[in-house]
C-alpha cells in the first residue's frame, strides 16, 4: 500500500487548459502539503493544510488552488495553465508535530506546451 | 532564507568509498532532517538529529550537527551503486520544510 500515491504521474496539456492533481495519504496524518521542484531541482512550498484547514499559502498565483475534502485528500487545481508552471509537483503529508518528518508522494511532472 | 544550503552540488565517487555532503542554514533550529531523492521520485526521509544531539548513527548513515557553527555533514561509508541519488537537508523551526537544491551523489559501480 502507497503512503502517499498522487495522480497522474505525468500530464501534458496545452497552455491555457485547466487541470487537477489528486494527492492521497492512508497514513493518518493531519498535514498535507504542496510542493513544485523546477527544473534546477529547487523544491519549493506551496500550500499547507491542518485537518483541512489553509495554513500555509507562499507566493502562489491564485491561478493554483488546492481543495482539502477531507485531512487524508488534498488535490491542487490549476487554471489557465502557463508554460512556467511546467515542473515536479510533490504531495507530503506529516503528523502535526514538527519534527519535520514529512511523507512524499512519487510527483506528477506537469508539462505546458 | 530558511532552507540548508548543500554542498558540494555534485559529487562522483567508486562504489566502496565514502561520501560526505556538508548542509549549512541560518536560523535557530529544533532539529534538522535529511532526505534522500531518487531520480524520478519523491523524497525519502533518511535521519533526524535533534538540535541538543552532536552526532547521530543509521546502518551506514552519520550524521553531525554543529548549532554554534549552524552545520551539518552526513557522511555515507561504503557506499554502494544504489546510493547514487540527490540528498536534501533541511533545518527544522516550526515552519514547513524548505530545502535547498541538494547535492546530486553519483557512485560509480
Amino acid at each position: 500500500d502507497t503512503a502517499v500515491s498522487q495522480t497522474p504521474k505525468y500530464l501534458v496539456t496545452q497552455m491555457g487548459n485547466d487541470k487537477s492533481i489528486k494527492c492521497e495519504q492512508n497514513l493518518g496524518h493531519d498535514t498535507m502539503y504542496w510542493y513544485k521542484q523546477d527544473s534546477k531541482k529547487f523544491l519549493k512550498i506551496m500550500f499547507s493544510y491542518n485537518n483541512k484547514e489553509l495554513i500555509i499559502n507562499e507566493t502562489v498565483p491564485n491561478r493554483f488552488s488546492p481543495k482539502s475534502p477531507d485531512k487524508a485528500h488534498l488535490n491542487l487545481h490549476i487554471n489557465s495553465l502557463e508554460l512556467g508552471d511546467s515542473a515536479v509537483y510533490f504531495c507530503a503529508s506529516s503528523q502535526n508535530r514538527g519534527d519535520g518528518k514529512l511523507f512524499f508522494g512519487s510527483g506528477t511532472q506537469l508539462s505546458v506546451l | 532564507s530558511q532552507q540548508g544550503e548543500e554542498d558540494p552540488q555534485a559529487l562522483s565517487i567508486q562504489e566502496g568509498e565514502n561520501a560526505t555532503m556538508n548542509c549549512s542554514y541560518k536560523t535557530s533550529i529544533n532539529n534538522l532532517q535529511w532526505y534522500r531523492q531518487n531520480s524520478g521520485r519523491g523524497l525519502v526521509h533518511l535521519i533526524l538529529i535533534r538540535s541538543n544531539e552532536r552526532e547521530k548513527h543509521s546502518g551506514r548513515l552519520r550524521v553531525t550537527l554543529d548549532t554554534s557553527k549552524k552545520s551539518s555533514s552526513l557522511l555515507i561509508t561504503a557506499s554502494r551503486a544504489a546510493d547514487t541519488a540527490s540528498y536534501f537537508c533541511a533545518p527544522v523551526f516550526g515552519a514547513p520544510l524548505v530545502f535547498g537544491k541538494g547535492t546530486r551523489l553519483s557512485v560509480i559501480a
